[in-house]
């Protein structure tokens, strides 16, 4: 099966600038999340949503950071305006729902350089 | 709140010695602990969880909730081994399943 797709792989700003990520999860999967991974750090979550509700976004800086998921697939995550400490790996991750083990599959990850 | 600890940020051993690599937790509740790797230029995966009980890659991890420790054991390390290994405490509350990972090993079998 394909697995989580996201876009850009890799994406360099300037601070203060807009930045967008986009994933597409495991079809089937109605759970979707998002991390944030600084180097040297394990990955942290930033929002999980249930097909197009937010589920948990208790950690999402919600001043700057902001995800949609309106259509239940696919995801958007923005950040606006971007700081230097927001550079990092945002990775997005993906389960399904009838599986008891909520096993999560992850994508191949978005760096982003803000400068 | 809870916490995921892995003291030792990088970790090297000779083909065919024993690794672990440790893993400590806090958290007041009910712990499901899991082990993710991420081999290089590859995603994140998932390497055991602790309710299987089971051995993968002859990797197996044992809760300890007396040491609240979860470490991840090979009684003979082989080169394509190495990898980062990251251990995860997963606290469920209704349908929220946050995943909080520690900041991870960096493990190195050399020949």
């Amino acid at each position: 099966e394909a697995g989580v797709a996201q876009s850009p792989r890799y994406k360099i700003i300037e601070k203060r600038q807009s930045v967008a990520f986009w994933c597409n999860p495991i079809s089937g999967h109605a759970t979707l999340y998002w991390y944030q991974q600084i180097l040297g750090q394990g990955p942290k979550l930033l929002i999980q949503f249930q097909n197009n509700g937010v589920v948990d976004d208790s950690q999402l800086p919600k001043d700057r950071f902001s995800a949609e998921r309106l259509k239940g697939v696919d995801s958007t995550l923005k950040i606006q305006p971007a700081k230097l400490e927001d550079s990092a790996v945002y990775l997005c991750a993906s389960s399904f729902l009838g599986q008891l083990t909520y096993e999560q599959y992850f994508g191949p990850g978005t760096r982003l350089t803000v400068t | 709140a809870q916490r995921v600890t892995q003291p030792e940020k990088l970790l090297s051993v000779f083909k065919g010695a024993p690794v672990e690599l440790k893993c400590n937790y806090s958290y007041s509740g009910s712990p499901e602990l899991f082990w993710y790797v991420q081999y290089s230029r590859q995603r994140l995966q998932l390497l055991l969880r602790h309710i299987s009980r089971e051995s993968i890659k002859g990797f197996t991890a044992d809760l300890n909730k007396g040491e609240t420790s979860f470490h991840l054991k090979k009684p003979f390390a082989q080169e394509e081994d190495s990898a980062m290994y990251y251990c995860a405490l997963r606290i469920s509350s209704g349908s929220a399943r946050q995943l909080t990972f520690g900041s991870g090993t960096q493990l190195t079998v050399l020949p």
